[in-house]
């Protein structure tokens, strides 16, 4: 088992340009959650899928930021434009849903720095 | 609004003592609680966990203390070893509920 990958690993983008992060989740997971690492807010949760459906989005900061998870295996967030204020490390996580003790496996991070 | 507190964010405890870590939460909702452990350039690694049904979980050096009436848990660590020396994240789920919600961590330095 591979677990949960990710890339690119390292992103460095100026203002304005079009940013897309990846995520492969473990094989046989059903859950997939987005998540940002910044020093003031720790990890916040962007948004997250159940086999494949977006079920809460509320974390996503604004409409420049997307994501899709067009199969079981694969999914992308995009920020477009993106912005200074966006760098952070991103962090993709996969689970299988079990009522009452949900664990999640968290991939390497994409660290995102925007000029 | 911080569900998750993690009030300390930095601890450094002397090798082969016990290192405590403390976590509180807002939500009574909560009923679900895990510790995460990241090393530098890495993802978050699941450590132990505790469901509100006890008071106490315990796994080798690792032990997680909940106190449901101060909506308060710890992660005690005996002995501290070197190799602990990372950010650690308190985090909670509610029933039915798939997402955590995670602190801002601790950071922990084990001085040998």
């Amino acid at each position: 088992d591979a677990g949960v990958i990710q890339s690119p690993r390292h992103e460095v983008t100026e203002m304005g340009q079009e940013v897309t992060l990846r995520c492969k989740p473990i094989s046989g997971h059903n859950s997939l959650f987005w998540y940002r690492q910044t020093m003031m807010r720790g990890l916040e949760l962007l948004i997250y899928f159940n086999n494949n459906v977006p079920i809460d989005d509320s974390g996503m900061p604004e409409d420049r930021f997307s994501a899709k998870m067009p199969n079981a295996s694969f999914s992308t967030l995009k920020i477009q434009p993106s912005e200074p204020r966006d760098s952070a490390v991103y962090f993709c996580a996969s689970s299988r849903t079990l009522p009452g003790a949900n664990v999640l496996t968290f991939g390497a991070g994409s660290r995102l720095t925007v000029l | 609004d911080q569900q998750v507190k993690q009030n300390s964010p930095s601890l450094s405890v002397q090798e082969g003592r016990i290192s405590i870590l403390n976590c509180d939460y807002t939500n009574s909702m909560f009923d679900y609680f895990l510790w995460y452990k990241k090393y530098p350039a890495e993802g978050p690694t699941f450590l132990i966990s505790i469901s509100s049904i006890k008071d106490k979980n315990e796994d080798g050096r690792f032990t997680v203390f909940l106190n449901k009436s101060a909506k308060h848990l710890s992660l005690h660590i005996v002995p501290s070893q070197p190799g602990d020396s990372a950010v650690y994240f308190c985090a909670a789920s509610a029933f039915g509920n798939e997402k955590l919600t995670f602190g801002t961590g601790t950071r922990l330095t084990i001085i040998p």
